[in-house]
């Protein structure tokens, strides 16, 4: 079993929609990563968070502790948003610091 | 300019050969890891060093290793490249355990 799950795998939605992309953790963490990847294949950090909600823009990353569960949102969705949504995070205790990555989340959004 | 570049960006070769992957950042991070992404898989890590003495292996180092000439600079070697390390090769930096990785472009390598 993967220690960093996302959900769904692929995801197309109309330029507008509010969209929802979920990770499941099995492990205990210090920091939750989402992460986006555009098709040329670079990876920018969007947010790291071990608490609580961020905002920046139109995108909100939430997380429960409790649960291990951590949802990213986008709100009015644009086509430019289409990309490899990937959510990762580093351990608890760990003193490497290297992520764990989940297997991504393809959104493609149409005009 | 990119706080994280890596050369080369493509490299096609064939079975056998040598090839290092070079990485450097200008963040001043401590930390550096170099990870590789395959279709299906996600991104798994290769190697990580702490700094120019300290380097570690991670979840898939067989078959490649590593140098940290210096603060800024972390390569990647392939001894002996074989088919199934066709690959998009990742180097990221950062400071600290649990702070912001920043990620190079990626190297596209197809080992023939």
């Amino acid at each position: 079993k993967n220690e960093v799950e996302q959900s769904p795998q692929n995801l197309t939605a109309q330029e507008g929609e509010f969209i929802t992309i979920n990770c499941s953790y099995s492990v205990g963490i210090s920091a939750l990563h989402w992460l986006q990847q555009h098709p040329g294949g670079g990876i920018v950090s969007l947010f790291m968070l071990s608490s609580g909600k961020k905002k920046h823009g139109r995108l909100i990353a939430t997380i429960n502790i409790q649960e291990k569960h951590s949802s990213l949102h986008i709100t009015a969705s644009h086509p430019r948003d289409s990309a490899v949504y990937i959510c990762a995070v580093t351990l608890r205790g760990g003193s490497q610091g290297n992520l764990i990555f989940g297997k991504g989340t393809k959104l493609s959004v149409k005009p | 300019d990119a706080d994280v570049t890596q050369t080369p960006r493509n490299r096609i070769t064939k079975t056998g050969k040598r090839i290092m992957l070079e990485c450097s950042q200008t963040k001043g991070h401590d930390r550096m890891y170099w990870y590789r992404q395959d279709p299906g898989l996600g991104l798994r890590l290769i190697y990580y060093s702490f700094d120019v003495k300290d380097i570690n292996k991670g979840e898939i180092s067989d078959g490649y290793s590593v140098s940290r000439q210096a603060q800024a600079k972390f390569s990647l070697s392939l001894e002996s490249a074989i088919p199934n390390q066709t690959a998009l090769y990742f180097c990221a930096s950062g400071e600290g355990a649990t702070v912001e990785q920043f990620f190079g472009p990626g190297t596209r390598l197809t080992v023939l």
